[in-house]
């Protein structure tokens, strides 16, 4: 079974610092991760993704992540916050075999202070 | 392009009243199709997926039924509402097929937000 985890309900940063999300993933073979972004009343838009090859992923909106296979690590980062960042992330997995099914986290509010 | 359309936006309706929330894909054939339900704005609950017309599978038990009539087509139901049907409902698709093509990414709708009463 695949399951994903995002340990953190919420992040709190001051506009123009690092920003980071933590994600977590257990799969029984080789993951597909993904991350989304919500914002308030909207559907999930697709940031990124990581397939294979390069540990770092870029994506939209100047995010990017950084698979971590020792540590079964996805972890969303953005150099320099800013306040229209503030929204709902999720980390989603999908284990490479199986089927068509993403398991998502449970979600992490991004709050972005200016 | 490929688009995704949900409708209504937003639904209030009373306690044992009847749903119907329906959701078309553009520009893009033989997609699978998801009935996601998002309750007090966190975590996300897979409630249906098909992966072809008239093919569906159930998730979580409960008072909702789905069905696809058409390719591109996805309707939500139910024949009677309860207050826990509540929720923030998102309609998605992905392309289907199997190998390394197939990343598996979801595409979703705005979303329709039931409100039970």
């Amino acid at each position: 079974a695949q399951s994903v985890a995002q340990p953190e309900d919420q992040v709190n940063v001051a506009e123009g610092n690092p920003l980071t999300v933590k994600c977590t993933y257990s799969v029984s073979g080789n993951p597909y991760l993904f991350w989304y972004v919500q914002y308030p009343n909207r559907g999930l838009q697709f940031l990124l993704k990581y397939i294979t090859g390069d540990n770092l992923v870029k994506g939209s909106y100047g995010f990017e992540a950084e698979f971590n296979k020792s540590q079964t690590s996805f972890h969303l980062k953005k150099p320099s916050a800013l306040v229209s960042d503030s929204a709902l992330y999720f980390c989603a997995v999908r284990e490479q075999a199986a089927g068509n099914k993403l398991t998502f986290g449970g979600g992490t509010r991004v709050l972005v202070k200016p | 392009s490929q688009t995704i359309h949900q409708w209504p936006a937003t639904l209030v309706q009373p306690v044992g009243s009847p749903l119907s929330l329906e959701c078309t894909v553009e520009g893009t054939s033989n997609p699978n199709l998801y009935w996601y339900r998002q309750a007090a704005g966190r975590g996300l609950q897979l409630l249906f997926y098909s992966v072809g017309i008239g093919q569906i599978s159930s998730e979580v038990p409960q008072n909702l039924s789905a069905s696809r009539p058409q390719d591109r087509q996805f309707i939500l139901s139910s024949k009677k509402l309860l207050l826990s049907d509540s929720g923030f409902y998102l309609c998605a698709w992905s392309v289907k097929g199997s190998g390394r093509s197939n990343t598996g990414e979801l595409f979703f709708g705005e979303g329709s937000r039931l409100t039970v009463l």
